[in-house]
């Protein structure tokens, strides 16, 4: 099994609400990332969990939670987010966080009204 | 100066030919270096990473990298209208997990 499933594969949702993206791999790697990517830009790293640990968090606004329950799952809670955060959330993983060899999922495309 | 610099394109070959995608990258302590493609409306999928000087190759792709001129590329030989995608470079900050990605450059082979 090489795939990183992502669900949704769509989302919309207002301002107010509360949503979570799930990701989840079982090719035993030990690395998850988030990225967010806008149209005709390349991807931006997001956070980098390390062995269920959060490892990297790139100054992401607290509207954005990560939360890693196991080594195959990897979820993204969101609450309270703006219309400038609509964008394709891409799911990732890899051996681990020394080997840059990053497996994506197909993402999530996120529309906040 | 961005860290990773790429041409935006687009990059148009005719089927047959051979496209030379180009990269630059401004930290001379990466040591690690990817091509990504990623088709319209899809997720990057990584097709070759290069990590000492000189060429790679694998099937039709061969990456390049010269770490003196900072400089790495991809060449696809026997372009293919299949091979229509945006391709990113992407470049290590040696901090572990921190990749840099370049703006990608649009290729479009002609039948």
């Amino acid at each position: 099994d090489t795939e990183v499933t992502q669900t949704p594969k769509h989302l919309v949702m207002g301002m107010t609400n509360k949503k979570s993206l799930k990701c989840e791999q079982h090719m035993g790697h030990r690395a998850m990332y988030w990225y967010k990517q806008k149209a005709k830009k390349p991807p931006e790293l997001m956070f980098v969990y390390s062995y269920e640990k959060l490892s990297i968090n790139e100054s992401v606004p607290s509207r954005f939670s990560p939360e890693c329950p196991n080594s195959s799952l990897l979820n993204l809670h969101l609450h309270a987010l703006q219309p400038e955060d609509s964008a394709l959330y891409l799911c990732a993983s890899s051996q681990g966080q020394r080997d840059e060899k990053l497996f994506f999922g197909s993402g999530t495309q996120l529309s906040v009204l | 100066q961005k860290e990773v610099e790429q041409n935006s394109g687009p990059l148009s070959v005719p089927e047959g030919a051979i496209a030379s995608l180009n990269c630059t990258y401004s930290d001379r302590g990466s040591q690690s270096f990817f091509w990504y493609r990623q088709y319209s409306g899809k997720s990057p999928e990584l097709i070759m990473f290069i990590y000492s000087n000189g060429d790679k190759e694998d099937g039709r792709f061969t990456a390049q990298l010269n770490k003196a001129s900072q400089y790495v590329s991809l060449l696809i030989r026997d372009s293919q209208p299949s091979d229509s995608a945006t391709y990113l470079c992407a470049v290590d900050r040696n901090q572990g997990g921190k990749l840099i990605f370049g703006q990608g450059t649009e290729l479009s082979v002609k039948p």
